[in-house]
């Protein structure tokens, strides 16, 4: 297996809502990431998990709740989003530590909070 | 932190023609530079990686070199076909724990039939 599960593809929710994004990888891959990415920009970093734990998150308002239960799943929870918040959503997977290889992407979740 | 850029923003190109686009890098730590293509609304996905113990990376039509003194890097289509229209990210990063890629601002290319 050599994909990165992202589910939902789509989701709308309202400003009061509580919703969860989820993500999966088989690939024995131990750092797992999460972008934002907005219309015709490059991807954002928000938060990178290595080894099941946070190790970077690049100032993320507290809205935005990362969880990684374990080496395969990487969730992230929403809560009081803003309509601002609405982006292409994506994580990635890469071996973890020296010698990185190129990230896995899997194809989003497209968020609009209304 | 480091900081990528990346030119053209946009590339108009006619079918059989080359495409070059060019990124700099301001991290003369950074050590890995991978490019994505991302088509209209699908994930960004890898096509050629080049690391910085090499000059030059080939693969069919697409190329990447490396100028590590200049921190530069660029990607070259050859043969440009439709099917190369799309969006194309370089990136950087250290290759250290937590593997931060940081990406250039993306260039929108057309290959016109």
């Amino acid at each position: 297996d050599t994909e990165v599960t992202q589910t939902p593809k789509h989701l709308v929710m309202g400003m009061t809502n509580k919703k969860s994004l989820k993500c999966e990888q088989h690939m024995g891959h131990r750092a797992m990431y999460w972008y934002k990415q907005k219309a015709k920009k490059p991807p954002e970093l928000m938060f990178v998990y290595s080894y099941e734990k946070l190790s970077i998150n690049e100032s993320v308002p507290s809205r935005f709740s990362p969880e990684c239960p374990n080496s395969s799943l990487l969730n992230l929870h929403l809560h009081a989003l803003q309509p601002e918040d609405s982006a292409l959503y994506l994580c990635a997977s890469s071996q973890a530590g020296q010698g990185v290889r190129g990230y896995t992407f899997g194809s989003g979740t497209r968020l609009t909070v209304v | 932190g480091e900081n990528v850029e990346q030119h053209p923003s946009t590339l108009s190109v006619q079918e059989g023609d080359s495409a070059v686009i060019k990124c700099t890098y301001s991290d003369s730590a950074s050590n890995y530079f991978p490019w994505y293509k991302q088509e209209l609304g699908k994930r960004p996905q890898l096509i050629i990686d080049i690391r910085s113990n090499v000059g030059e990376k080939k693969d069919q039509r697409i190329a990447v070199t490396l100028n590590k003194t200049a921190k530069h890097f660029s990607l070259h289509i050859t043969e440009t076909q439709p099917e190369d229209s799309a969006v194309y990210f370089c990136a950087a990063t250290r290759g250290a724990a937590g593997n931060k890629l940081t990406f250039g601002g993306g260039t929108r290319v057309l290959v016109k039939p």
